[in-house]
């Protein structure tokens, strides 16, 4: 069982629609989690950290936290182009360790 | 204020010779983490480096190592390489190695092609 697991995609929705992209993780001791987007080309960008169970909202996004089911998830609402992206979902077993998701790629049609 | 810097930004190198990456955090920060990406393995860890000293370090061969400076830049090297060393290498910084609460901010990475 990978630590971070996330589905590849990818994931298609249409412009305007929410966007749910989903991330279960194994170590139940994690305490924090992040969410960063990469661009086809580009490096990865810090988009959402979450540190407690429920919603955090920032603009069009939202992270979920459910430490009990071992799951995190990112809601981008009214998605755009621009939106379309590699999403990785990063969590914080413990320490200096910070382990990755292989990534859901979102397409957001027009 | 100025990103993290990763230079080359790309490199052709053939197998058996041996490579140098550099990066330069973001003013203030003295964590430096190393990343390599592949289609197939995604983001896997290298090495942390914080204070000139190695704090963590991934699973990967001796062949992979690393060193930081008194200014917090940092270099990576690779010996030896290999075809499966094609890849990009992402450096990223943070204000400390506590990863719960000192996020990663990523360099554009270098992209490094072994033939």
């Amino acid at each position: 069982q990978k630590e971070v697991e996330q589905n590849s995609g990818p994931l298609s929705v249409p412009e305007g629609a929410i966007a749910s992209l989903n991330c279960t993780y194994s170590d139940r001791v994690s305490q924090s989690f992040f969410w960063y987007r990469q661009y086809s080309g580009k490096s990865p960008e810090l988009i959402m950290s979450i540190y407690s169970n429920g919603d955090k909202e920032d603009g069009r996004f939202t992270a979920q936290l459910n430490k009990a089911s071992q799951y995190v998830s990112l809601l981008i609402r009214d998605s755009q182009p621009s939106d379309s992206a590699t999403y990785l979902c990063a969590v914080n077993p413990g320490g200096n360790k910070l382990v990755f998701g292989a990534g859901t790629i979102l397409r957001v049609k027009s | 204020k100025a990103g993290v810097t990763q230079t080359p930004r790309y490199l052709i190198k053939t197998r058996g010779q041996q490579v140098t990456l550099s990066c330069s955090p973001i003013s203030g920060h003295r964590s430096v983490s190393w990343y390599q990406q592949t289609p197939g393995q995604g983001l896997q860890f290298l090495f942390e480096y914080f204070s000139e000293t190695q704090r963590n370090k991934g699973n990967f061969p001796g062949r992979f190592s690393g060193r930081q400076f008194s200014n917090s830049r940092s270099e990576m090297n690779v010996s030896t390489l290999e075809l499966g060393d094609s890849a990009l290498y992402l450096c990223a910084s943070s204000v400390t190695t506590d990863r719960a609460h000192s996020p990663l901010h990523f360099g554009n990475g270098t992209r490094l092609t072994v033939t």
